[in-house]
């Protein structure tokens, strides 16, 4: 069974940069895979923030996509994301997740990112 | 790009039947049949309850069900149950290439 880790600061002061990594356990990292970074606000809904094919194609979300990098490192089976010039908007729990085909299937037990000085 | 549309919330009792839309456009739930549906609980993940409009994972139980017209996704739970009080969130991928979530629709079970 795939698992997924992600992992973060926690705490970001406005205007820094959110650096959050998905460690996947080794036997998932393999084939033709996508995966995706989700967030979901304190009370509110989930966003699509993000996917990256294992060959390193990458969409983003046109109202994030100038901020948000999202990359993978197959040697260290990692998915990373980074959103520059935060505010508290921003504060959410992040997921990662893996596709399977044009749903996200598995995913993370999520990371509590706080935006906050 | 704007997040599809749900009701805010549903409720029914025990053993009815709730329906819940997810309204979009011709750019993402109209374009293909890659619609999802996502049960969240407080804390937890959401996990995976239908993908391609009306196809469940296996250990989803049947009275999950998905169904799509036009630009409109809906989701029926079926004998509604304690436990099926959730968070339920649709999903489309869309012709940009990107996937946009539904507003999300909170359900109660009365």
């Amino acid at each position: 069974q795939v698992q997924l880790q992600e992992s973060g600061p926690g705490l970001v002061e406005p205007s820094g940069t959110l650096s959050l990594n998905c460690d996947v356990s080794a036997d998932s990292f393999i084939g033709d895979q996508w995966w995706s970074w989700v967030r979901r606000p304190p009370g509110k809904g989930l966003e699509w923030i993000a996917e990256i094919h294992h060959g390193g194609t990458a969409h983003y979300n046109p109202t994030l996509w100038s901020r948000v990098t999202i990359s993978v490192d197959r040697a260290d089976k990692q998915v990373s994301l980074s959103l520059s010039s935060v505010t508290a908007a921003d504060t959410a729990v992040y997921y990662c997740a893996k596709h399977r085909a044009f749903t996200f299937e598995v995913w993370g037990p999520g990371t509590m990112v706080t935006v906050s000085s | 790009q704007s997040a599809l549309t749900q009701p805010a919330s549903a409720s029914g009792s025990p053993g009815q039947s709730i329906t819940i839309s997810c309204t979009g456009t011709y750019n993402d739930v109209g374009a293909y049949n890659r619609v999802t549906w996502y049960q969240v609980f407080p804390g937890k993940a959401p996990k995976l309850l239908i993908y391609d409009v009306d196809n469940r994972p296996a250990g989803i139980s049947v009275r999950f069900s998905g169904s799509k017209s036009a630009s409109t996704a809906s989701l029926t739970i079926s004998g509604l149950q304690t436990e099926d009080e959730a968070d339920y969130y649709c999903n489309s991928y869309t012709t940009s290439n990107t996937y946009v979530f539904g507003t999300g629709t909170h359900v109660t079970v009365l």
